[in-house]
């Protein structure tokens, strides 16, 4: 079985500033898939970053990143320049290679202050 | 492009009425489907999921059922509906394996 931990519920930032958002995870499955994805107020779930499991090299997707730590079961999405726009619910979840078994953390609420 | 819909967005009902939600997909084949439910402040609940016409998995035993009667239509229903079924159900798809998820606007479903 799958878990996701996600130990911020709430995290603010200073627009233009940079942010980090914990996720840990456990799994016994030795192929799978990590994703971080953004809940706006009008509650659309949008994928913001994906990472394979296999590769070593952290996702990059223009501001957004991750730092993944295998071995310690952690996957932290890293928000540079921060923008008002960035203010939503963030979700980090895990997928097995069956894709059938996607598992969500509690999410983190991001304010960002002008 | 593929596209995702699921209606209503908004839902007031009596306890005790039945319930239909419906999602379909466009511009894909043979997709796996899923619904989920959120609890205000809460992260994804899995419901079921689906891997082809008539294949229904269940993760969570409840008062909802689901089907699949087309391959890009999956329909969330329930024959009496309790106040614990309120909240904000969501339908995903995915087509090739170990892709993203890809999530419809969601249902607000309030029971009375």
């Amino acid at each position: 079985a799958q878990t996701v931990t996600q130990s911020q519920p709430e995290m603010s930032v200073q627009e233009a500033e940079t942010v980090t958002l914990s996720c840990t995870y456990d799994t016994s499955e030795s192929d799978y898939y990590l994703f971080w994805y953004k809940q706006p107020p009008s509650r659309q779930m949008i994928l913001v970053i994906r990472q394979e499991a296999y590769k070593q090299q952290n996702a990059t997707e223009n501001r957004f990143s991750v730092n993944f730590q295998k071995a310690a079961k952690s996957f932290s999405l890293k928000i540079s320049d921060s923008q008002l726009g960035d203010a939503a619910m963030y979700f980090c979840a895990s997928q097995t290679n069956n894709n059938n078994d996607m598992r969500f953390g509690a999410g983190t609420r991001l304010t960002v202050k002008p | 492009s593929q596209t995702i819909h699921q209606w209503p967005a908004t839902l007031v009902q009596p306890v005790g009425s039945p319930l239909s939600l419906e999602c379909t997909v466009e511009g894909t084949s043979n997709p796996n489907l899923y619904w989920y439910r959120q609890a205000a402040g809460r992260g994804l609940q899995l419901l079921f999921y689906s891997v082809g016409i008539g294949q229904i998995s269940s993760e969570v035993p409840q008062n909802l059922s689901a089907s699949r009667p087309q391959d890009r239509q999956f329909i969330l229903s329930s024959k009496k509906l309790l106040l614990s079924d309120s909240g904000f159900y969501l339908c995903a798809w995915t087509g090739q394996p170990n892709q993203p998820q890809h999530f419809g606007d969601g249902t607000r479903l309030s029971i009375l």
